[in-house]
């Protein structure tokens, strides 16, 4: 159970165009969802917390026209990477929390984004 | 203030030697802590998670944690390495809501 999926797990696209990434929890309800983006050999950096119907939350000097984030439904959360540069090439992580109240963060398994 | 720190950016153990990966926290909660595991190129895995039941906690592939709030640690430990744990694991405390804290992750590597 708790299983989270990403797609697509590994996407290439040229300078200036926008990339949608979709992260869905596929045996359980997450009211909240959350976005990372990960650096060669880093942590986790928290880019933004979603909750479904309503707006995200951006962490500190993340651009959010930049960065999309849609959560329409308890399955399904969207990241669109607009206008995307080399330097937004990454990897990309999603997370969800159970709608149950579970504290437990269940993670995707990724989507690398080379920009070029 | 709430934080994270792993004491080992990398951990190097022979197979079949034991495995110790060290995380402390700093919490004005009573947190819940988890440890996660990441191959190269996947997303994390949770390996197990403390939430104010047994301090020892157990979790998946013979990995297991024990809670020390008088030391505020939340180490992990693994009898018996296997060359399939090496990977990247990261120390995660939730403090409240949805506030979660990463450690810096350590690198651990299996050496036949």
């Amino acid at each position: 159970g708790a299983v989270v999926s990403q797609h697509p797990s590994r996407v290439i696209c040229k300078s200036g165009t926008s990339v949608k990434i979709e992260c869905r929890s596929l045996d359980f309800q997450a009211t909240t969802m959350f976005w990372y983006r990960q650096f060669p050999k880093k942590s986790l950096m928290l880019m933004a917390t979603s909750n479904e119907g309503s707006k995200a939350t951006y962490e500190q000097g993340v651009e959010k026209d930049k960065f999309l984030i849609n959560h329409a439904s308890l399955t399904l959360s969207t990241l669109t990477v607009t206008s995307a540069h080399p330097e937004d090439s990454s990897f990309y992580i999603c997370s969800a929390r159970p709608s149950t109240g579970s504290d437990t963060q269940y993670f995707g398994p990724g989507t690398r984004l080379t920009v070029l | 203030a709430q934080s994270v720190t792993q004491l080992d950016s990398h951990v190097s153990v022979s197979e079949g030697t034991p495995v110790l990966l060290r995380c402390n926290y700093s919490s004005s909660y009573s947190p819940s802590l988890f440890w996660y595991v990441q191959h190269p190129n996947k997303g994390l895995q949770l390996l197990l998670k403390y939430t104010s039941a047994a301090t020892l906690v157990k979790g998946i592939n013979g990995f297991e944690a024990e809670f020390k709030k008088s030391e505020t640690s939340f180490h992990l430990t693994k009898p018996s390495a296997h060359m399939s744990d090496a990977a990247e694991y990261f120390c995660v405390v939730r403090v409240t809501g949805n506030q979660f804290y990463f450690g810096t992750g350590t690198s651990l590597t299996v050496i036949p």
